[in-house]
């Protein structure tokens, strides 16, 4: 039971660089979201979705995008990706009586 | 709004010592409430959760009692391991469209032998 796969583990962005983050998990939750971690920030809801085919703004989505392709699958894009972007990314979903994090995605945009 | 505080670390016992982290909320209603650990490189982790008052979630040698009346929901664990070295973090959730969960900052405990 693979739970919350979150790919890739790592990335290292040069400033401007696009890329999309996946997410897909396999205990046919409703809700996902994505969050990133930084020192001394605690973790921070970038975007979440509450059902297939819904998303909503959390608390950092400037400079964000997701789509949430199926009931399976989230992926979470930078655009344009800037240092203040380096972070660790987690991918969770939820059954309503907890969530399920992924192991996360380090990035780095120098 | 809603919000969570927890006791700042970081924290460092000696195996077999008496854990408490201390957790105090603000919420409206009956949020329900969550012990989270993350294990060094690792993603979150639910430890434990109580959904209303006076329910004690317990996992691990872990225990946390829903509080009421303090509003508080203290993470306990008799004796610790240097294998229960991570960050714990307190957290609430509130039904609403969606499963809306508010962290808090995370406690860092470190176990020496």
């Amino acid at each position: 039971n693979a739970g919350v796969t979150q790919t890739p583990k790592f990335q290292v962005l040069k400033t401007g660089q696009s890329m999309t983050l996946q997410c897909a998990q396999d205990m046919n939750h409703n809700s996902m979201y994505w969050y990133r971690q930084d020192p001394g920030m605690g973790l921070r809801l970038i975007y979440y979705s509450a059902s297939e085919g819904t998303t909503d703004k959390g608390e950092v989505p400037n400079g964000y995008n997701v789509s949430r392709l199926n009931k399976r699958e989230f992926s979470l894009r930078l655009e344009s990706a800037a240092p203040s972007q380096t972070s660790v990314y987690f991918c969770a979903s939820s059954d309503g009586r907890g969530q399920y994090f992924g192991a996360g995605t380090r990035l780095s945009v120098l | 709004g809603d919000s969570v505080t927890q006791m700042e670390g970081p924290v460092t016992l000696s195996e077999e010592a008496f854990l408490t982290i201390n957790c105090t909320y603000t919420a409206t209603g009956y949020p329900s409430l969550f012990w989270y650990v993350q294990y060094p490189g690792e993603g979150l982790q639910l430890l434990l959760k109580a959904t209303k008052a006076d329910d004690k979630g317990s996992n691990k040698g872990f225990e946390a009692t829903y509080r009421k009346e303090t509003t508080s929901f203290h993470l306990e664990k008799g004796s610790v391991q240097v294998s229960d070295s991570a960050v714990y973090f307190c957290a609430l959730s509130q039904k609403t469209s969606y499963d809306k969960v508010i962290f808090g900052p995370g406690t860092s405990l470190s176990v020496i032998p």
